[in-house]
């Protein structure tokens, strides 16, 4: 019952190095979402993306990349880290806008950019 | 400008009385609203919710209330268990789901729940 996985569960990484955080869901979800949380802050919209080979912007997508090219698997990209992407980073998965379906997360990647 | 506002960082009860979370929010445009419950190391996980047709939803322990006049909403729990500790999200959205159902989050409010 793996619902969200996240990989890797934690990075550290030098300014200007680049990664990718990768998100899988087995429930055959059509919507994916990744979400930073920082200190003393809830959970921020990074970008999302409502099926297969969509992505939309969020409230923070400055310096992030991502990609679903498969359904189950949304990965987000660091191009050139800085240290303001120290952050946990939050997958999650929700099956569609028909009804009220609730956000399923997975337990976060912390990164941290030296 | 935050639109959706936890106004108590933490919040410290006993054993077997009632937490009572606040949550307010400043977009009259939200039309559904989600409590998570977060515990450390570990991802949100969903709690609670109500649509802005309701002014109260249960499950369980778990009691949700919207008071839309004033913008706000409250969690009850009742009654509180030591594994209720954790950190308590207020989330909000405008429409159900998809580009329309982008969660707003609070900051979060850390419940303390001692035997």
């Amino acid at each position: 019952n793996a619902g969200v996985t996240q990989t890797p569960k934690f990075r550290v990484l030098k300014t200007g190095q680049s990664m990718t955080l990768l998100c899988a869901q087995d429930m055959n979800h059509e919507y994916m979402y990744w979400y930073r949380q920082d200190p003393g802050m809830g959970l921020r919209l990074i970008h999302y993306s409502v099926g297969e080979g969509t992505t939309a912007k969020g409230e923070v997508p400055d310096g992030y990349n991502v990609s679903r090219l498969k359904k189950q698997n949304f990965l987000l990209g660091l191009e050139s880290a800085a240290p303001s992407q120290t952050s946990v980073y939050f997958c999650a998965s929700s099956r569609d806008s028909k009804l009220n379906q609730p956000q399923h997360f997975g337990d976060g990647t912390r990164l941290s950019i030296l | 400008d935050q639109q959706v506002k936890q106004n108590s960082p933490s919040l410290s009860v006993q054993e077997g009385r009632i937490s009572i979370l606040n949550c307010d929010y400043t977009n009259s445009m939200f039309d559904y609203f989600l409590w998570y419950k977060k515990y450390p190391a570990e991802g949100p996980t969903f709690l609670i919710s109500i649509s802005s047709i309701k002014d109260k939803n249960e499950d369980g322990r778990f009691t949700v209330f919207l008071n839309k006049s004033a913008k706000h909403l409250s969690l009850h729990i009742v009654p509180s268990q030591p594994g209720d500790s954790a950190v308590y999200f207020c989330a909000a959205s405008v429409g159900y789901g998809g580009s329309q159902g982008n969660l707003i989050f609070g900051k979060g409010t850390k419940l303390s729940v001692k035997p």
